[in-house]
């Protein structure tokens, strides 16, 4: 079975440091491109980061650049998310999710597909 | 700074037709965004329903249907079922590894 499983959330007090893992089962993540998306309480999803399938390059969320960084360990076909200076509004549920793309018969195609459960990640005092 | 936009909510009756958009506050959406809309119930990850326009995911019914409708992408569910009662989201594809998600939209069969 394809699966992802995040792991890593917690209580954790503002200015603090979490770092999130991501594994991947049934499949070889290094395959995939990768985002993580968060989910605040009774809010919307925020896409967070991404990063490519080699880990040479990595993009992000105008709310978390500079405070959070994303890498990977193909060998280990793992996912990472360092997060430091968290605030309040960092609360939320984060998600691991693959990026699919391709082609077909006149047509490209680009998507987020594989999503793991989440983590809770909880930013207080 | 440009956000897309989604109906907060949204209403149907059974076996009725509705048509969900996903826009964008500066600019039009089209097929080079790569709209991708998730259906997603409480304390669940989202499912993909419909990814890159109008592809339709694998297990997904065929009365869920994407398009561009003008200016905005769409998701039209054709014969609403109850248990079609979820929140719904739409992303979008920004260029250079950027992603933009809609604020949702909360669909009500009834």
């Amino acid at each position: 079975e394809v699966q992802l499983v995040e792991s890593g959330g917690g209580l954790v007090q503002p200015g603090g440091s979490l770092r999130l893992s991501c594994t991947a089962s049934g499949f070889t993540l290094s395959s995939y491109e990768m985002n993580w998306v968060r989910q605040a309480p009774g809010k919307g999803l925020e896409w967070v980061s991404f990063i490519t399938r080699s880990g040479d390059t990595m993009f992000y969320a105008d709310s978390v650049k500079g405070r959070f960084t994303v890498s990977r360990d193909n060998a280990k076909n793992s996912l990472s998310l360092q997060m430091s200076s968290l605030r309040a509004e960092d609360t939320a549920v984060y998600y691991c999710v693959t990026i699919v793309y391709g082609s077909g018969n006149s047509y490209l195609y680009y998507y987020m597909d594989v999503w793991g459960k989440g983590t809770t990640v909880t930013v207080s005092s | 700074q440009t956000v897309v936009t989604q109906e907060p909510s949204f209403s149907v009756s059974p076996g009725g037709t509705v048509t969900l958009t996903c826009g964008l506050s500066s600019g039009s959406v089209s097929t080079s965004y790569y709209p991708t809309w998730y259906q997603q119930t409480p304390g669940q990850p989202p499912r993909t329903l419909i990814h890159s326009t109008n592809l339709r995911s694998s297990g997904v019914p065929d009365r869920f249907s994407g398009s561009i409708l003008g200016n905005k992408a769409a998701l039209t569910i054709t014969g609403a079922q109850a248990d079609d009662e979820s929140d719904y989201y739409c992303v979008l594809f920004m260029g250079s590894g950027t992603w933009m998600f809609g604020g949702g939209t909360r669909l009500t069969v009834l």
